[in-house]
């Protein structure tokens, strides 16, 4: 948990505008994770990407892009063709991608569109 | 592609009294995780259970995995102020963790 940082903590954008929420992790993890957070709901997958200069869409990838140039960066960029962007965003990562790897998050990003 | 359903989504208790939420798949499971996320913090991973049957204890936390491994539960006995969050549990889906939506629970001191 500690490892992971997520920046800012608080955002807010306009509409028609692009953020990029920023998610660096020290812990030397192969694997990274987006997740969205709604009130109330569970984590719904966004990207993953296993290895540097690889991603693949999760659940709900529209309106969503990623980069993964370095291990330990994870951007996520929320453009304007996201409709609903207001959420908690939540970057992870993990030892490896697959079943019975422990993810750890970070502290989160609460995105609001004003 | 598979998905973890949990239940109840919410459940409000007085401080004491124990909780249990429960967590069932379709499909047979490797492995279940279960994270729990306080109010307005992120997840944090509690455990994995593997085996079936398998009974794992955390303090007051009591987490079970099913004999036919489609289905867990944790039980909080004694609730206290401090347990008071969203526990989720998460399932293997297509080599990733797929999390359920999660019980809230909240504590009346």
């Amino acid at each position: 948990d500690g490892g992971i940082t997520q920046s800012p903590k608080y955002l807010f954008r306009k509409e028609g505008q692009n953020v990029t929420l920023s998610c660096e992790q020290n812990l030397n993890h192969d694997a990274m994770y987006w997740y969205r957070q709604d009130p109330g709901q569970g984590l719904r997958l966004i990207y993953y990407s296993q290895i540097v200069n690889d991603f693949q869409k999760g659940d709900i990838a529209e309106g969503y892009s990623v980069s993964r140039e370095k291990k330990e960066s994870f951007p996520l960029t929320v453009t304007s063709a996201q409709k609903n962007p207001t959420a908690f965003y939540l970057c992870a990562a993990s030892p490896g991608r697959g079943a019975g790897n422990t993810i750890y998050f970070g502290e989160g990003s609460w995105l609001t569109v004003v | 592609g598979q998905q973890v359903m949990q239940i109840p989504q919410y459940q409000h208790v007085q401080e004491g009294e124990d909780f249990t939420t429960y967590c069932n798949s379709s499909t047979t499971l490797s492995n279940i995780q279960w994270y729990k996320q306080r109010p307005g913090g992120h997840p944090v991973f509690l455990i994995q259970l593997v085996k079936s049957g398998e009974v794992k204890k955390q303090k007051r936390l009591t987490f079970q995995f099913g004999e036919a491994k489609k289905n867990s539960s944790l039980h909080i006995t004694a609730t206290q102020t401090t347990d008071v969050g969203t526990y989720f549990c998460a399932g293997p889906d297509n080599n990733d963790m797929r999390f359920g939506a999660g019980t809230r629970l909240t504590v009346k001191p």
